[in-house]
């Protein structure tokens, strides 16, 4: 169990509206992701963080943004949520020991329908 | 710029016969390869991972897969398909260098016939 909370997890919003996801985690971890899962494109990098307050943008940002005011936290904004929007979105975080490897630890997603 | 190619949309097998799901990847150095596996409703779960040595792994649930750097694959294999199997697989490839930007496939949806 890699200690990884989202929320909500699932949720309906209106075009135009803004809507945070939040990812929690409770291992300390340095490195947290934001991925966006849809049929026909696997998973997709939206915006990752290696710090507090160090974010960098991934494949598929455009109208996202992020925050990580604290190492537990990692907030995804959509300002203003469009139709195509709509999608199960991932935490995840990559473990950063001496014997770690790299392979990333997911939370178990957040569903977003934007009507 | 690295890409993952997982040719297999859909792959239907029977109880207890054997399984290989096909991965190519694109990657200019050597790369760090995963395996995960996805139920209806659930997380990724990481099956296996390959980033040196034996290009032959092991990983949970009896699930292997072989690197073969000259064909740039990493097929996923079980030789005994069980029911519970039945889920999606995504292939994903990256470089380690204390961060980790995986690259994925567009998955392949495992269905398991009586």
């Amino acid at each position: 169990d890699a200690g990884i909370t989202q929320s909500p997890r699932h949720k309906v919003t209106e075009t135009g509206t803004p809507v945070t996801l939040r990812c929690h985690q409770t291992e300390n971890h340095r490195y947290m992701y934001w991925y966006r899962q849809d049929p026909g494109h696997g998973l997709r990098l939206i915006h990752y963080s290696y710090g507090v307050k160090d974010t960098d943008k991934g494949e598929v940002s455009d109208g996202y943004s992020v925050s990580r005011s604290k190492t537990e936290d990692f907030l995804l904004t959509l300002e203003s949520a469009t139709s195509s929007q709509t999608s199960v979105y991932f935490c995840a975080i990559t473990s950063t020991g001496q014997k770690d490897t790299g392979e990333l630890f997911f939370g178990e997603g957040s569903r977003l329908t934007v009507l | 710029a690295q890409s993952v190619t997982q040719p297999d949309i859909h792959i239907t097998v029977s109880e207890g016969a054997s399984l290989e799901l096909r991965c190519n990847y694109s990657y200019g150095a050597t790369p760090y390869l995963f395996w995960y596996v996805q139920s209806p409703g659930q997380g990724l779960q990481l099956l296996l991972k390959y980033f040196s040595g034996d290009t032959l792994v092991q990983g949970i649930k009896g699930f292997e897969a072989e690197f073969k750097r000259s064909q740039s694959s990493f097929n996923l294999r079980k030789p005994s398909v069980h029911w519970s199997d039945a889920a999606e697989y995504f292939c994903a490839v990256g470089a380690w260098t204390g961060f980790q930007k995986l690259v994925f496939g567009t998955g392949t949806r495992l269905l398991v016939s009586p």
